[in-house]
């Protein structure tokens, strides 16, 4: 089965640049995440879907950043404009939500480095 | 406070030995609890969930999970020197959020 594929593997763009993070959630699942992580503050949740729905988008640092869903296949993460600051992994991970419980499987990551 | 602390290490063990890797929460509605595991460069692997008051074991790993103390813990018996990563402990509360720990860095040496 494939699993919560995520692209590009790695970017580097200039400060002021727009970054499109993409991520395919694993078919069925009906959450989808995207973290940041960085040596200083580890793995951040950034916004959750479920059901293609923003639910919780407290974590997104500023204005800059947007997320969206417009299926259950498909979800960007966009910086615009991108500053040094935001160098960082961004991990997309994906949840089937049910009675039984649920687990969180995670994407390789986006490497992010902005310059 | 943080949603869930871990003592981030480093945890050095040797080969063959019990690492004992531990993890508090803050949010007493939290229902699913899970430990991930890290390799560096390698994005977070599960290793094992649990979701009542108790012992769960898989192979050489054993999750224990104490609600009214708010605590979770993960062994790993007969360490190996691939036991070496970082082991991150993550808590679901009801509205499906999944919160991560800074995480524990396990140093295995043969």
């Amino acid at each position: 089965d494939a699993g919560v594929i995520q692209s590009p593997r790695h970017e580097v763009t200039e400060m002021g640049q727009e970054v499109t993070l993409r991520c395919k959630p694993i078919s069925g699942h009906n959450s989808l995440f995207w973290y940041r992580q960085t040596m200083m503050r580890g793995l951040e949740l950034l916004i959750y879907f479920n059901n293609n729905v923003p639910i919780d988008d407290s974590g997104m640092p500023e204005d800059r950043f947007s997320a969206k869903m417009p299926n259950a296949s498909f979800s960007t993460l966009k910086i615009q404009p991108s500053e040094p600051r935001d160098s960082a992994v961004y991990f997309c991970a994906s949840s089937l939500r049910g009675i039984s419980g649920n687990t969180i499987y995670f994407g390789e990551g986006s490497w992010l480095t902005v310059v | 406070q943080k949603e869930v602390e871990q003592n981030s290490g480093p945890l050095s063990v040797p080969e063959g030995a019990i690492a004992s890797l531990n993890c508090t929460y803050s949010d007493r509605g939290s229902q699913s609890f899970f430990w991930y595991r890290q390799y560096s460069g390698k994005s977070p692997e599960l290793i094992m969930s649990i979701y009542s008051n108790g012992d769960k074991e898989d192979g050489r790993f054993t999750a224990q999970l104490n609600k009214a103390s708010q605590y979770v813990s993960l062994l790993i018996r007969d360490s190996q020197p691939s036991d070496s990563a970082t082991y991150l402990c993550a808590v679901n509360n009801n509205f499906n959020k999944f919160y991560f720990g800074s995480g524990t860095k396990l140093n295995v040496k043969p």
